[in-house]
C-alpha cells in the first residue's frame, strides 16, 4: 500500500556537523517529494521539494537527493545551527491531490 | 498576507461527543486538505476540498467528514469521538492542490477523554 518510510526517527549532531534524513516511498507513479520542518507548536513549513526528472536540488545548506529506480530521496543539511532543531517529514505525492508523509525526523542540533 | 487560520487552537471533549473544526485558506488558495497529526504516526490525509468539492478521501472511518464552503473556508467534524481521535488536525491550503506547496495552519488540538 502507499507508505513512506523515513529514517531515523531522532538525530542528534554537533553544531556545524552535517545531517541526513532517508525516506524511501512505495509508489512508482510519484513524481512530487517535498520537505517540510515543523518547529514546536507550528505547523509545518515547506523547506525543499525535488520533482523527478531531476537527481539533486539544493538551497543554501539544504539539499535534497533523489533515486527514482530505488524509490530512495534523501535530505542534507550541511552546516547545522541551532535553528535547524526541529521535526523534519518526507512527503510523496500520491495520487491526485494527496500526499503520503513519513513519520518524522526529530533533530536535535547541540551547541 | 494571513497565513491559514485554524480554530480553536484546543480543545477538549469526552468521548461520544461531536466536533467541529474550522480552517481558513490563505486568500486566492481553493485547496484546502486535512491532516490528522499523531505521535509516531506523523501526518495523515483526511480529505481535500476545491471548490467545494471533494476531490479525495483518506482511510478514515465515515464519522470523519467535512465540507468546503463557497469562499474556500473549510469545516471538519468527528463524530461519537473516541480516545483514538486525540490529535493535532492540520489544515493546509493550496492553490491547485497538487504538486506545489502546501501551506499548514498551527493546528487545532483536540483531547479526548
Amino acid at each position: 500500500g502507499e507508505n513512506v518510510e523515513q529514517h531515523p526517527s531522532t538525530l542528534s549532531v554537533q553544531e556545524g556537523d552535517s545531517a541526513v534524513i532517508k525516506c524511501t516511498y512505495s509508489d512508482s507513479a510519484s513524481n512530487y517529494f517535498p520537505w517540510y520542518k515543523q518547529e514546536l507548536g507550528k505547523g509545518p513549513q515547506l523547506i525543499i521539494d525535488i520533482r523527478s526528472n531531476v537527481g539533486e536540488k539544493k538551497d543554501q545548506r539544504i539539499a535534497v537527493t533523489l533515486n527514482k529506480t530505488a524509490k530512495h530521496f534523501s535530505l542534507h543539511i550541511t552546516e547545522t545551527q541551532p535553528e535547524d532543531s526541529a521535526v523534519y517529514f518526507c512527503a510523496e505525492e500520491s495520487g491526485t491531490y494527496k500526499y503520503i508523509f513519513g513519520t518524522g525526523t526529530r533533530l536535535k542540533v547541540l551547541a | 498576507k494571513a497565513g491559514v487560520t485554524q480554530t480553536p487552537r484546543y480543545l477538549i471533549k469526552t468521548r461520544g461527543q461531536q466536533v467541529t473544526l474550522s480552517c481558513s485558506p490563505i486568500s486566492g488558495h481553493r485547496s484546502v486538505s486535512w491532516y490528522q497529526q499523531t505521535p509516531g504516526q506523523g501526518l495523515q490525509f483526511l480529505f481535500e476540498y476545491f471548490s467545494e468539492t471533494q476531490r479525495n478521501k483518506g482511510n478514515f472511518p465515515g464519522r470523519f467528514s467535512g465540507r468546503q464552503f463557497s469562499n474556500s473556508r473549510s469545516e471538519m467534524n468527528v463524530s461519537t469521538l473516541e480516545l483514538g481521535d486525540s490529535a493535532l488536525y492540520l489544515c493546509a491550503s493550496s492553490k491547485l492542490g497538487r504538486t506545489g506547496e502546501l501551506f499548514f495552519g498551527e493546528g487545532s488540538r483536540l483531547t479526548v477523554l
